[in-house]
């Protein structure tokens, strides 16, 4: 059973630009959340797929967008960078089921944003 | 709004002694209280959960402890060991319209000092 892997590890962008991350969740899970986390601060939510529909988003802007295939991947994207979005992202991929449901995290993709 | 907050960036203990971190939380409306540990170049990993009906849960050398009428929880690790070196977050969830949103805490940061 292989664990969340995401790529890349790290990225550099330039302000304005467009970014795609990928995840790969854990086998047999259908949940996908994908998170920000700043420098200094915990993870922010994002959003969450389930069964490749979105079913719940945090504060963030239209520009952050995702997508979640059948095989249970999904990706981040982010259109017109802005120099705030340099930050760990982590993808949590997790089995939904009644009750509170573990979430299995990447190691993240670091993004800066020059 | 930091809706879960750890007001301890750090925290140094002594191998073999007891660590307690501290998290406070605003929401009344929160199901779950999760904490977990992050490694350096890791994603986190899930520790131990409470549900907002239980005011102790125990794991073997961790404990969360919840005090409702405080929105305070902590956790307890005893005896402390220096593998447990690492950012701890406490992370607090809510079901909303179907799926799970979980609010992280700024982290603390243990040492485990041979």
């Amino acid at each position: 059973e292989t664990g969340v892997t995401q790529s890349p590890t790290h990225l550099i962008k330039t302000r304005g630009q467009q970014v795609t991350l990928r995840c790969s969740s854990q086998s047999g899970h259908n949940t996908v959340s994908w998170y920000q986390q700043a420098l200094g601060q915990g993870p922010q939510f994002i959003f969450q797929y389930y069964r490749e529909e979105e079913n719940g988003r945090g504060n963030f802007p239209p520009r952050f967008s995702g997508l979640q295939f059948p095989n249970y991947s999904s990706e981040l994207n982010v259109n017109a960078l802005e120099l705030d979005d340099s930050a760990l992202y982590l993808c949590a991929s997790s089995l939904k089921t009644s009750g509170a449901y573990e979430q299995y995290f990447g190691p993240g993709t670091r993004l800066t944003v020059t | 709004d930091q809706q879960v907050k750890q007001n301890s960036p750090s925290l140094s203990v002594q191998e073999g002694r007891i660590s307690i971190l501290n998290c406070d939380y605003t929401n009344s409306m929160f199901d779950y209280f999760l904490w977990y540990k992050k490694y350096p170049a890791e994603g986190p990993t899930f520790l131990i959960s409470i549900s907002s009906i239980k005011d102790k849960n125990e794991d073997g050398r961790f404990t969360v402890f919840l005090n409702k009428s405080a929105k305070h929880l902590s956790l307890h690790i005893v005896p402390s060991q220096p593998g447990d070196s690492a950012v701890y977050f406490c992370a607090a969830l809510y079901y909303s319209g179907g799926y799970q949103k979980v609010t992280f805490g700024t982290g603390t940061k243990l040492q485990v000092i041979p």
